[in-house]
């Protein structure tokens, strides 16, 4: 596609549900990338995706959160169990091979009450 | 001014006035800087890019400076206009050609 898109663009969930949140990186973009950005802070990296491989997924706050990509296109990040505390906006990025300057989706705001 | 873990600084202009951003980054191993803008209930946005091999790099009314005897990183934004406003986040790559570190931001305003 022409850019980065990101499903649900909002979500609202109650604590305890899980959620699954999706991104369809830019056409021809090897790398792909999961980042949180909480109220009024800076964005902190989820996990990086080469083709269909996760060789960094550091960022992972805890066990709850998953990702996959298939067919080294569209992933999936996953929240077990929802937490008030994972309330924030998701971004994902996406770039050809290793470069470095990302292209950013418009995020899925998540807010769990 | 920003660094990155700080608490998120605003700066205020004056429609038609130029802007300065800084930024200042930690990590010795960085050799590629870039600078984002963040709108509203948008994705960040790139702006400029430059790497350690450079001090300054200009684009479209953008030019980023960049000093790396204090780590020092510099937006610089001439003219600055109503639709300029949004936050700005610095972000390094920390040596690595993947992973981007990001500053809490800027939040620049530009009253007419």
């Amino acid at each position: 596609g022409a850019g980065v898109s990101q499903s649900p663009s909002n979500k609202v969930t109650e604590k305890g549900k899980d959620v699954e949140l999706r991104c369809d990186p830019i056409s021809g973009h090897t790398a792909l990338y999961w980042y949180r950005q909480s109220l009024g802070q800076g964005l902190e990296f989820l996990i990086y995706f080469q083709g269909n491989s996760a060789p960094d997924k550091s960022g992972l706050p805890s066990d709850r959160f998953s990702a996959e990509r298939t067919g080294g296109s569209v992933s999936t990040l996953t929240i077990q169990r929802t937490q008030q505390e994972d309330s924030a906006v998701y971004l994902c990025a996406s770039s050809p091979e290793k470069e470095d300057g990302y292209t950013f989706g418009s995020g899925t705001r998540l807010t769990v009450v | 001014g920003e660094s990155v873990g700080l608490h998120l600084p605003t700066l205020s202009v004056q429609e038609g006035d130029n802007s300065i951003i800084n930024c200042a980054y930690s990590n010795s191993a960085s050799d590629y800087f870039i600078w984002y803008k963040q709108e509203s209930g948008k994705g960040p946005q790139f702006i400029i890019d430059i790497r350690s091999n450079m001090d300054k790099r200009q684009g479209q009314r953008v030019t980023v400076l960049l000093n790396k005897t204090v780590k020092h990183l510099s937006l610089q934004i001439a003219a600055t206009q109503p639709g300029d406003s949004a936050v700005y986040f610095c972000a390094e790559n920390g040596g690595s050609n993947y992973k981007l570190t990001f500053g809490k931001g800027t939040l620049l305003t530009v009253n007419p």
